[in-house]
C-alpha cells in the first residue's frame, strides 16, 4: 500500500535497552523527519533527512541516532533508553517543494519502563 | 530561531457553533508556511489547511478559515458548524520559505471539545 507507515505502533522497553522505531515510505520523497510528541510541548523535531546519506540535528537530538541509507527508510535508534524518551513518535515526509504537505505516519507510542 | 505558541490548551464549544483557535508566531523572515493540523483519537495527523505569507488573501476549506495577521505574527482558526468530527488536538506549524529541509515547527496544541 501507498503510504507512510512506522513500525512498531506500539513498544515497551526496559531503561538501558536500545530500540529502534522503523519508518518507510513509498512516495520516494525526498524529506523525511521524525518528531516526538509531548504534553505540554508539541511536536518536538528530533532528526530530519533531506535524501538518503543526508541527515541532520533538529531541537531535541540528544540520545537518538538515525541513518538513511535508502530514500524510502529512515529508522530512529535510541541508543539507551531511558524514562524521559517516553513519548509518541512520528515519522514523516514530504517532496521537494517548501509549499507541499507533509504527511505522517499513524505513531508508535513507546513507554520506558 | 522561530516559535509557534497556542495559548489555549483547551477549548470547548457547542455542536453547530463557531470557535476560534489561536497561535502566534515568532519570526525573522518575510516569507514562510503557516498550516493547521487535526490529530483525532487515532493519532493520524491531518492537514486542515495552508496559508501561505505572501498571501494576503486568508485560506478557506469548507467550514475551516483561518485569519492570517502577518504584522501581528498571528495566525487563528475558525472552524463554523462545529461538528462532533471536530473533537480533536489542533495544532500550528510554522514551515520557512528557506531551505531549512521544509522542517515543521510547531506550536503546544489546543485540544477541542464538541458538546452535542
Amino acid at each position: 500500500d501507498a503510504g507512510i507507515t512506522q513500525s512498531p505502533r506500539y513498544k515497551i522497553t526496559e531503561t538501558g535497552r536500545q530500540v529502534t522505531l522503523m519508518c518507510h515510505q513509498t512516495w520516494s520523497h525526498s524529506y523525511m523527519f521524525w518528531y516526538r510528541q509531548d504534553l505540554g510541548h508539541g511536536l518536538r523535531l528530533i532528526y530530519y533527512s533531506a535524501a538518503a546519506d543526508i541527515t541532520d540535528k533538529g531541537e531535541v537530538p540528544d540520545g537518538y541516532v538515525v541513518s538513511r541509507s535508502k530514500t524510502e527508510n529512515f529508522p530512529l535508534t535510541l541508543e539507551s533508553a531511558t524514562r524521559s524518551q517516553t513519548s509518541v513518535y512520528f515519522c514523516a515526509s514530504t517532496r521537494q517543494g517548501l509549499s507541499t504537505e507533509a504527511f505522517f505516519g499513524q505513531g508508535t507510542r513507546l513507554t520506558v519502563v | 530561531a522561530q516559535t509557534v505558541t497556542q495559548s489555549q490548551p483547551e477549548m470547548s464549544v457547542q455542536e453547530a457553533e463557531t470557535v476560534t483557535l489561536s497561535c502566534t508566531y515568532d519570526t525573522s523572515e518575510s516569507d514562510y508556511y503557516l498550516f493547521w493540523y487535526k490529530q483525532p483519537p487515532s493519532r493520524q495527523m491531518i492537514l486542515v489547511i495552508r496559508q501561505e505569507a505572501y498571501k494576503q488573501q486568508n485560506a478557506t476549506e469548507n467550514r475551516f478559515s483561518v485569519n492570517f495577521q502577518k504584522a501581528a505574527k498571528s495566525f487563528s482558526l475558525k472552524i463554523s458548524d462545529s461538528q462532533l468530527g471536530d473533537a480533536a488536538m489542533y495544532f500550528c506549524a510554522y514551515r520557512s520559505y528557506y531551505n531549512q529541509g521544509g522542517k515543521l515547527i510547531f506550536g503546544q496544541g489546543t485540544e477541542l471539545s464538541v458538546k452535542p
